[in-house]
């Protein structure tokens, strides 16, 4: 049981390039999110799917896209990297969102050049 | 104003100490969660509570909706207890989004 796990855990891209951050979990959850933490701030939800099939905007959307691509697996999407989405990103799971512990993966860490 | 603050930001203390983190929220909640950032980086629920007290071990958080509050106490504190504490809030609109603070970083000395 691997809980909610994330690759890769460290990339840096230039400024243009595109790539996708994978997210899979094994607790057969309903609920998955992505999130990005910055100095200072607090974790900031990016994309969540409340089930398979489903996808909701959250608080910073913008240049980001998600599939969920089955019940297990939740991938994000930076299409034209920017400086600005340097951070460090979560995915998490959980089996009915806020109402219930989410469980977190370890995190990407992502330099833009 | 952030719907969530937490205090203080940085607490620094020796081991043994009684710890107290702080958290208000300014908005209607349905669920208040307490977590845990190793300084690796990984992230854990410690607690997840709507009312009263929950107790894990040395841990205990408590709650109290009408003054829109939460602590989170550490008994006889231990360097491994250093970590980054993190509150979140579950709002009352309906949707499963969390709104969480910006975290206290707790160093406990030996």
């Amino acid at each position: 049981n691997a809980g909610v796990t994330q690759t890769p855990k460290f990339q840096v891209l230039k400024t243009g390039q595109s790539m996708t951050l994978q997210c899979a979990q094994d607790m057969n959850h309903n609920s998955m999110y992505w999130y990005r933490q910055d100095p200072g701030m607090g974790l900031r939800l990016i994309y969540y799917s409340a089930s398979e099939g489903t996808t909701d905007k959250g608080e910073v959307p913008n240049g980001y896209n998600v599939s969920r691509l089955n019940k297990r697996e939740f991938s994000l999407r930076l299409e034209s990297a920017a400086p600005s989405q340097t951070s460090v990103y979560f995915c998490a799971s959980g089996p009915r969102g806020g109402r219930d512990t989410q469980y977190f993966g370890p995190g990407t860490r992502l330099t833009v050049l | 104003k952030n719907e969530v603050e937490q205090s203080p930001q940085n607490l620094t203390a020796q081991e043994g100490e009684f710890i107290t983190i702080n958290c208000s929220y300014s908005v209607g909640i349905s669920a208040l969660h307490w977590l845990q950032q190793h300084p690796g980086g990984g992230i854990v629920s410690l607690f997840m509570l709507s009312s009263g007290k929950k107790k894990h071990g040395r841990l205990i958080a408590t709650i109290n909706i009408q003054e829109k509050h939460s602590s989170l106490h550490i008994t006889a504190s231990h360097p491994r207890d250093s970590a980054v504490y993190i509150c979140a809030v579950r709002t009352n609109f309906g949707n499963e989004k969390l709104t969480f603070g910006t975290g206290t970083r707790l160093t406990i000395i030996p």
